[in-house]
């Protein structure tokens, strides 16, 4: 079965500054959709950015890029030049082809300091 | 275009009484997906539908949660009787599709349950 595991369950950087959340997953698929959300305190959860596993290159949406090793299933979340906006709980998701389901990490808790 | 709709936004009882959570997806929309959020669990999916009919409901956690889709536009959650370890906030999303080009779930703004 499929996992996915974020090991920062909170952190805080000031704003301006660059962060990393991280996220690993165990797979046995060659083919799968990563994915990252954010839920702000208003509660909505809000899809961030995708990830398809058999394209090499990093998917990035404006400040925010994605790290993603294949081969170490890893996929970790960058955003540039952080805003306050961005406080909020960011989830890691994974899915396979024709399956219905994602498959949610357990959210890393993202300060933005003024 | 109006996303996931879910009502109530807060919905607080007492211990005992039943509880009824609704959503009414995306136009077009035939997936239609419940999941429960705790701090201790994280985001659980509790049952999922497509074209109205339920799917997977391994999820759900006992006999007193049920959820039906009587229509493409209307789903409904039910807890009856609820218990205090209910308090949660539930969110409804809703997706078009899958087979080799996963759609991305949209997720309504969620109902936080407190059961007394």
């Amino acid at each position: 079965a499929q996992t996915v595991t974020q090991s920062q369950p909170e952190m805080s950087v000031q704003e301006a500054e660059t962060v990393t959340l991280s996220c690993t997953y165990d797979t046995s698929e060659s083919n799968y959709y990563l994915f990252w959300y954010k839920q702000p305190p208003s509660r909505q959860m809000i899809l961030v950015i995708r990830q398809e596993a058999y394209k090499q290159q990093n998917a990035t949406e404006n400040r925010f890029s994605v790290n993603f090793q294949k081969a170490a299933k890893s996929f970790s979340l960058k955003i540039s030049d952080s805003q306050l906006g961005d406080t909020a709980m960011y989830f890691c998701a994974f899915m396979k082809p024709g399956d219905d389901k994602i498959i949610f990490g357990k959210g890393t808790r993202l300060h933005i300091l003024p | 275009d109006a996303g996931v709709i879910q009502s109530p936004r807060h919905e607080v009882t007492e211990m005992g009484q039943e509880v009824t959570l609704r959503c009414k997806p995306i136009s077009g929309h035939d997936y239609l997906f419940w999941y429960r959020q705790t701090m201790m669990r994280g985001l659980e999916l509790l049952i999922y539908f497509n074209n109205n009919v339920p799917i997977d409901d391994s999820g759900m956690p006992e006999d007193r949660f049920s959820a039906k889709m009587p229509n493409a536009s209307f789903s409904t959650l039910k807890i009856q009787p609820s218990e205090p370890r209910d308090s949660a906030v539930y969110f409804c999303a809703s997706s078009w599709g899958t087979g080799t080009d996963n759609q991305p779930q949209h997720f309504g703004d969620g109902t936080r349950l407190s059961i007394l």
